[in-house]
């Protein structure tokens, strides 16, 4: 089945460590993106991704940084200078409609991100 | 500052029951307004993709309206069934642009057995 991936469902970081969140999906979408969910708010988007080897910045970038080598593939790193990077992380991608327009976004099930 | 405003917060509806809920957004620049349904602990899906002034969409029981003169949206479902709990969020789009993509916080609904 056609989906997005994203792993691990849980994930534990100290303090000053980077870490690494896998977003992979096998649908063939052109565009992939991702977002930050924190209590009380609505999504905020972190990076985006419209073709392989490139990608530009969300309205909450800092502290985060991203890759897009492969089409199916756009990890996000959370780098020890997010200072608060305890957050519900959600993954999306979506393709071009033949217009320019997007469709609906498909989207992972999440990676819960805390800081110990 | 663009806002994507939902309401309620959170409802309780009876099974059985209809209910609505509303999503407001800007009323210039539209593109496009995007609604999902998402499951505690599942991913969020997508129920409607609204780009037209009067567009009435429907999926089942769930419908949803769409007025971009003044900024809103009503999500409609018919005769709530337990498995319609779940959060709704909407989402505005901008201009076709990828980083003016607006959220609002989401409607929580639960259904009352």
């Amino acid at each position: 089945d056609g989906g997005i991936t994203q792993s691990p469902k849980y994930l534990f970081r100290k303090e000053g460590q980077n870490v690494t969140l896998s977003c992979e999906q096998n649908l063939n979408h052109d565009a992939m993106y991702w977002y930050r969910q924190d209590p009380g708010q609505g999504l905020r988007l972190i990076y985006y991704s419209q073709i392989v080897n490139d990608f530009q910045k969300g309205d909450i970038a800092e502290g985060y940084s991203v890759s897009r080598e492969k089409k199916e593939s756009f990890p996000l790193t959370v780098t020890s200078a997010q200072k608060n990077p305890t957050a519900f992380y959600l993954c999306a991608s979506t393709i071009t409609h033949s217009t320019g327009g997007r469709y609906g976004y498909t989207f992972g099930s999440g990676t819960r991100l805390t800081v110990v | 500052i663009l806002n994507v405003e939902q309401s309620p917060q959170s409802l309780h509806v009876q099974e059985g029951d209809s209910t609505n809920f509303t999503c407001s957004f800007p009323s210039s620049n539209f593109y496009a307004l995007h609604w999902y349904r998402w499951e505690t602990a599942k991913s969020p899906e997508a129920l409607f993709v609204m780009t037209l002034n009067g567009d009435e969409k429907k999926k089942g029981r769930i419908s949803a309206t769409l007025n971009t003169k003044e900024g809103y949206s009503y999500l409609y479902i018919k005769g709530s069934q337990p498995e319609d709990s779940a959060t709704y969020l909407c989402a505005f789009f901008l201009m076709n642009r990828d980083d003016k993509i607006i959220f609002g916080k989401g409607t929580r609904l639960h259904i009352l057995p």
